[in-house]
């Protein structure tokens, strides 16, 4: 069965700590890889992936993907308060629009 | 640009009771999809719309799940009769239409059920 791993599952760092959140998966197929952050409501998007090696960048964010060893990593460096979420990983597979979630990684920054 | 909207943001009901979900897609995006967190799981796909076909439900838990899009805009869900199990976060999410299976999806807020 296709599974979709985070950790940690919870995270407590300080204001300017960088974090690293983990995505392994084991699925048949895979075809992208994405990753959000929820903090209320609304999961929202922040990357795709679908290519190894390729690192994706957003400000403080950064994302890559590991398509031999079938994992992703999220990294936050100077992390805010404002951070403050549960950082979701999906995997979506050939042949099929839907994606499989992790459980999330909650992440809570200190001031 | 509007999100995707979903209504109501919490339904509370009695088991047996009725409920219809709602979710209305961003605007030309002609791929919807309904998501269910129940509590400490992982969220889970239900169903995929293309406009207004059933593409995938291999997610719907039961024949008390029901599902529709008329006129390929907004989509409802309805649970008849609701059960206990049936609580938790329903998510709807939606895409463009593309060639290539590597598109975005977009998420609404959701809809907390909850059954007593």
């Amino acid at each position: 069965e296709d599974k979709v791993v985070q950790s940690p599952l919870s995270l407590v760092v300080h204001e300017g700590d960088t974090v690293t959140l983990n995505c392994s998966y084991e699925v048949t197929n895979f075809r992208s890889l994405l990753w959000y952050k929820q903090e209320k409501k609304a999961p929202t998007f922040l990357f795709m992936l679908t290519s190894s090696g390729i690192e994706k960048k957003s400000g403080r964010l950064s994302s890559i993907l590991d398509k031999k060893e079938l994992f992703s990593i999220l990294n936050i460096t100077a992390t805010q308060t404002g951070d403050s979420a549960i950082y979701l990983c999906a995997v979506g597979t050939s042949g099929t629009y839907k994606y499989i979630f992790g459980t999330g990684t909650r992440l809570k920054v200190l001031a | 640009e509007a999100g995707v909207t979903q209504f109501p943001s919490h339904s509370v009901i009695e088991k047996g009771q009725t409920v219809t979900l709602r979710c209305d897609p961003i605007s030309g995006h002609d791929n919807l999809y309904w998501y269910r967190r129940v509590m400490g799981k992982e969220i889970k796909f239900l169903l995929h719309f293309v406009k207004e076909s059933k593409q995938d439900e291999s997610g719907m838990p039961n024949n008390r799940f029901l599902a529709e899009r008329t006129g390929g805009t907004y989509s409802t869900l309805k649970v008849q009769p609701a059960e206990l199990e049936d609580s938790g976060v329903y998510f709807c999410a939606s895409s463009l239409w593309t060639s290539q299976v590597i598109d975005t999806q977009y998420f609404g807020p959701g809809t907390r059920l909850t059954v007593l």
